[in-house]
Parts: C-alpha cells; structure tokens; sequence
C-alpha cells in the first residue's frame, strides 16, 4: 500500500458524459501527478500539481481539468467523453523539496479504470 | 525532448535464473534521476529502484540492481533468483529534475518466470 488513494476504483459511463477522479496523496507529500494508461501502454503524463499550484503540464486534453485542493487532494474532471479515453487513470504523489533536499520518487495509487461506452 | 526506449516488449526467465531488462534514454541534461517501476496483474505501480545520474555507484535492491552507464544513457536492471512474483510489466522512467518533475515512461517490458 503506496499510502495514495484514488476513488473510484472503477467508473464506466457513457459518451459525452463527464466525470470526476478523486485522488488523496500520501500524508505530508505536497506533489501530485495525473497520469493515463491506455490500455497495453505506457504512461502518459497529464498534469503535476504542487502545493495548490500548477507545476507541470504534458499531453492533456483541453477536455480535461484538474486542481488540487488546500487539504493537498487532488481532482481530475474529464467532460464530454470519448471512447479513446477509456483507460487507467492514475495518480501519484511525492514530497518534493523538503529542508533543502530532494525526494523525487513518486507513489502511485491504485488507479481508476474508467470505461466509456 | 526526453525519451526513453525499451527495446524488449516481452522477456521470459526460468525461476532462480538471472534476467536483465534494457532501458536507454535520451537527453542533454546532466543530472537526472532514473527508475524502475514493476506493475504486476494488480495494475499497481511499484518502486523498484532508482538511481542518481550524479552517483558513479549502481543502485541495488536486494535482488535488483542496475548497470548503469552515463554515457552510453543506458540503464538497465537486472534481477537475479527470479521469483515467480516477479511476472510484471516493467517501465524505465526519467526524471530530468525540471521545475516540476514530471516523469518520462518507456513503453514497459512484459517479464514472466515460469516455474
């Protein structure tokens, strides 16, 4: 257990339809990363939140919005599906700078499966 | 741009024998770290070692390790007295230590142990 939690564990709907990822990083880690596995591949990036702020952004849909909270739980919202998007969303999180030193790995969720039919 | 190139897509390994999974990765950084993550049936990420682009020493776990060359941008790992729990998807990832540290993958190596 990596300590990140992501809910649901599984989300099928249909197209068009938006939908809501909820991820809680492990407790004092201030980063948390979107990432999409479609299905035999490899990770993609979406998007990094650090401490409340957008940090980073890779091959994210305009379809897709994310934020992080002020408790540091993070959201991935995904508006008028597709059939492509059908895939494993994960979320992982990691300390990030912490007196001065780095700590970079980062803890991954379980992910959610989301389905579009 | 940074990429990372698994050459492997599927590998296979008798129990007990010794495996190693190819990874090389492309950049004109100078410090950066690299990763291995196992993602066994369960679909769960896990860490199985990193290493540090600034450290000459390969990174060991137990029963994994790396070989690590800089200038080749070669990292691969190797698992020794593979166990059938290693069966998993493997990735290579990359991270080149920018503002944010979002992480390059390879496209995995698919390992099975048969008993």
């Amino acid at each position: 257990d990596s300590g990140v939690t992501q809910t649901p564990k599984h989300l099928i709907t249909a197209t068009g339809q938006r939908v809501t990822l909820r991820c809680s990083p492990r407790s004092g880690d201030l980063s948390v990363y979107w990432y999409q596995q479609s299905l035999d591949q490899g990770l993609q990036f979406l998007i990094q939140y650090y401490n409340g702020e957008e940090r980073a952004k890779g091959n994210i849909l305009e379809r897709f919005s994310a934020q992080q909270f002020p408790d540091l739980h993070s959201e991935l919202n995904l508006s008028s599906l597709e059939l492509g998007d059908s895939a494993l969303y994960f979320c992982a999180s990691s300390v990030g700078l912490a007196g001065g030193v780095r700590y970079n790995e980062q803890f991954f969720g379980p992910g959610t499966r989301l389905t579009v039919l | 741009a940074q990429t990372v190139t698994q050459s492997q897509p599927e590998m296979s390994v008798q129990e007990a024998e010794t495996v190693t999974l190819s990874c090389t990765y492309d950049t004109s950084e100078s410090n950066y770290y690299l990763f291995w993550y196992k993602q066994p049936p369960s679909r769960q990420m896990i860490l199985v070692i990193r290493q540090e682009a600034y450290k000459q020493q390969n990174a060991t776990e137990n029963r994994f390790s790396v070989n690590f060359q800089k200038a080749a941008k070669s990292f691969s790992l190797k698992i020794s007295d593979s166990q059938l729990g290693d069966t998993a998807m493997y990735f290579c990832a990359f991270d080149r230590l920018n503002t944010g540290n979002q992480f390059y993958f390879g496209t995995g190596t698919s390992l099975t142990v048969i008993p």
